[in-house]
Parts: structure tokens; sequence; C-alpha cells
């Protein structure tokens, strides 16, 4: 079946604008992740899905950030006023629960560049 | 939140036997140890878990001694296609989503 999809796969933006990052996760399940991978580092949390709800934002790293997902499906990252340390891979991974017996399954990312 | 330690890199030949060792010393009861592999340009894909002793698929082993407090994720005969970041993370079924924390994980580089 259709894994998890990411759009776009590339983005490079001007310093200031704002970007919308998009994840389409696998059907059926309920919990979606969003995480950011700077060069040669791991994953940093973002914020985590329950249906459509979003019961764990502590990771976004600014108020400049923000998620939202519509009828438990589709989620959109978006980026205020992009600065250059927001360089980075984002990452989405949904799963059939939330906890560690769920295994995450991730897209292959949106590789965002700020100049 | 169980913090998890690996070695930064390892290297390795192709056709020996890997094993990527990792701390966690204040596992909990309920936690579970679970193991992903990510490629350059790709998203981690889920490896291999386990709670105690041993576990075996078809593409790794996992070993969890009696108190827990370490992990050994061991790969049979790699091949240079196994070069990759491998993250060992901690986690219980009924924790928070932010408890399976990824750190920077070991990028393995198998040689020919």
């Amino acid at each position: 079946g259709a894994g998890v999809s990411q759009s776009p796969s590339n983005k490079v933006t001007e310093k200031g604008k704002d970007v919308e990052l998009r994840c389409d996760p696998i059907s059926g399940h309920t919990a979606l992740y969003w995480y950011r991978q700077s060069l040669g580092q791991g994953l940093e949390f973002l914020i985590y899905f329950q249906g459509n709800s979003a019961p764990d934002k502590s990771g976004l790293p600014s108020d400049r950030f923000s998620a939202e997902r519509t009828g438990g499906s589709v989620s959109t990252l978006t980026i205020q006023r992009t600065q250059q340390e927001d360089s980075a891979v984002y990452l989405c991974a949904s799963s059939s629960g939330q906890g560690a017996l769920h295994e995450q399954y991730f897209g292959p990312g949106t590789r965002l560049t700020v100049t | 939140l169980a913090k998890t330690t690996q070695p930064i890199s390892m290297d390795s030949y192709e056709g020996q036997e890997v094993n990527i060792t990792c701390s966690h010393n204040n596992i909990a009861t309920n936690d579970y140890i679970t193991w992903y592999q990510q490629f350059p340009s790709q998203g981690p894909r889920f490896i291999i878990q386990g709670y105690k002793t041993k576990v075996t698929n078809e593409v790794a082993s996992l070993f969890i001694p009696a108190d827990r407090k370490s992990s050994t994720l061991s790969l049979p005969r790699v091949s240079l296609s196994d070069t990759a970041v491998y993250y060992c993370l901690v986690g219980s079924p009924s924790g928070s989503a932010r408890q399976l924390t990824f750190g920077s994980g070991t990028q393995l580089t198998v040689l020919p």
C-alpha cells in the first residue's frame, strides 16, 4: 500500500517568507508526528497529533511554527517569517497509535533551504 | 525520560557481524527498546523491538541482558547497503509521543 508522502520534496525560500509543508499519512493511521533533522544531526521532535488534536506541541521551537491536521488525515506544518536556522529536513511519520509499541512509518522528508 | 547513549560511529567490513550497543541506565519497568535505521536522504525505518532477552527477525537480532540497562543490535554479515545511521529508542506503550527521542544515533560505515 501507499506509504507516507510529503510535499514538496525540496523547498527553497527567502528569509522572511512563509512556507507550508504537507504530510499525507498512511490511511487509517491515527497518530502523526513531525520532526526536524539538521544536517548530520538526529531527529528533533516538533509536534504530535492523535486524530485532529495535538496533545503535545512542546517541541515547536518558536511561535513562528504551527501545525494542523484535518479530517484525521493530511497535516500541514507552517513556518512563518522563515529564518536561516530553519533550514533542515522536515520529516513526517504516522503510526496506528502512540506509544512505544506502535511502529512509526516515515515519509521521505521535505528539505527546506532558507536563503 | 529514559536517556540512551550510543557510539557516534562504527566501521566494519563486508561479511562481518556488527554489534551496536546502546546504554539506557534509567530504563523503566514498562519501557521497550526499539531500533530504527536511516539511510541518507530517507526517513528512518523500524528494524526491531524487544523487552528482554533476545529477539530475532529477518534483518537483525536484539540482545537485552537481565538488568535491561543496555541492549545490543546485531547485524549478521553486513553488506555495503547496511551503511546507515542506527537509532536506539526507549519508551513505554502508554508513554507520550515525545519520549521516543531519536538522538544522534550511530553512523555505521561498511567498507569493501
